[in-house]
């Protein structure tokens, strides 16, 4: 059975730290991983990788993949209360595109 | 035990018909919703119930009807199957409760209509 595990579950840091969530998985049929940032409703799209090693940024964010020791971690720089959310992490498998969550990690940036 | 659970997990059908998608939590959770992945992996929230009353209907064609019979189970019904409504579609649920939910999803349904 595909697993995905996130770590840590929930996160309480200072405005302008560093923080860093991360994701292992087992799965069989990889495709890609995803990061998703869950507020109030709709979780957002933030990060798809595919490939080892490549970084992807989008501002504070940031996200890589080792499809060798099967984890990603996603990093956010300078964190603001805005960060404040829950992010989930999925893992994509097999030809018709199965998505798997993990539990999440909840992250809440205080003053 | 899986926490919450779609039926069926794939579906290929043809315009015009009329199809369900069933999803079941037995996480106790008192919220379940319908969420649609497009071609962009994007998640767009479509149904939530809460205690089997609805609290968000984005704007979705009425084709789509969802039925909740208890808190447990929120059914989604469509129909006059039209090509864009090819999609993976997720249920999920959430314990209510202040601050920030965590959604369960299940592992999605994948329509494809021809």
């Amino acid at each position: 059975e595909d697993k995905v595990v996130q770590s840590p579950l929930s996160l309480v840091v200072h405005e302008g730290d560093t923080v860093t969530l991360n994701c292992s998985y087992e799965v069989t049929n990889f495709r890609s991983l995803l990061w998703y940032k869950q507020e109030k409703k709709a979780p957002t799209f933030l990060f798809m990788l595919t490939s080892s090693g490549i970084e992807k940024k989008s501002g504070r964010l940031s996200s890589i993949l080792d499809k060798k020791e099967l984890f990603s971690i996603l990093n956010i720089t300078a964190t603001q209360t805005g960060d404040s959310a829950v992010y989930l992490c999925a893992v994509e498998t097999g030809t018709a595109s199965k998505l798997t969550f993990g539990t999440g990690t909840r992250l809440q940036v205080t003053l | 035990d899986t926490a919450v659970s779609q039926t069926p997990k794939y579906l290929v059908t043809q315009m015009g018909n009329d199809k369900s998608i069933k999803c079941e939590q037995n996480l106790g959770h008192d919220t379940m919703y319908w969420y649609k992945q497009d071609s962009k992996k994007f998640l767009k929230i479509m149904f939530s119930y809460n205690n089997k009353e609805l609290i968000i209907n984005e704007t979705v064609p009425n084709r789509f009807s969802p039925k909740s019979p208890d808190k447990a189970h929120l059914n989604l019904h469509i129909n006059s199957l039209e090509l864009g409504d090819s999609a993976v579609y997720f249920c999920a649920s959430s314990q209510d409760g202040t601050g920030l939910r965590v959604l369960a999803f299940g592992s999605g349904t994948r329509l494809t209509v021809v």
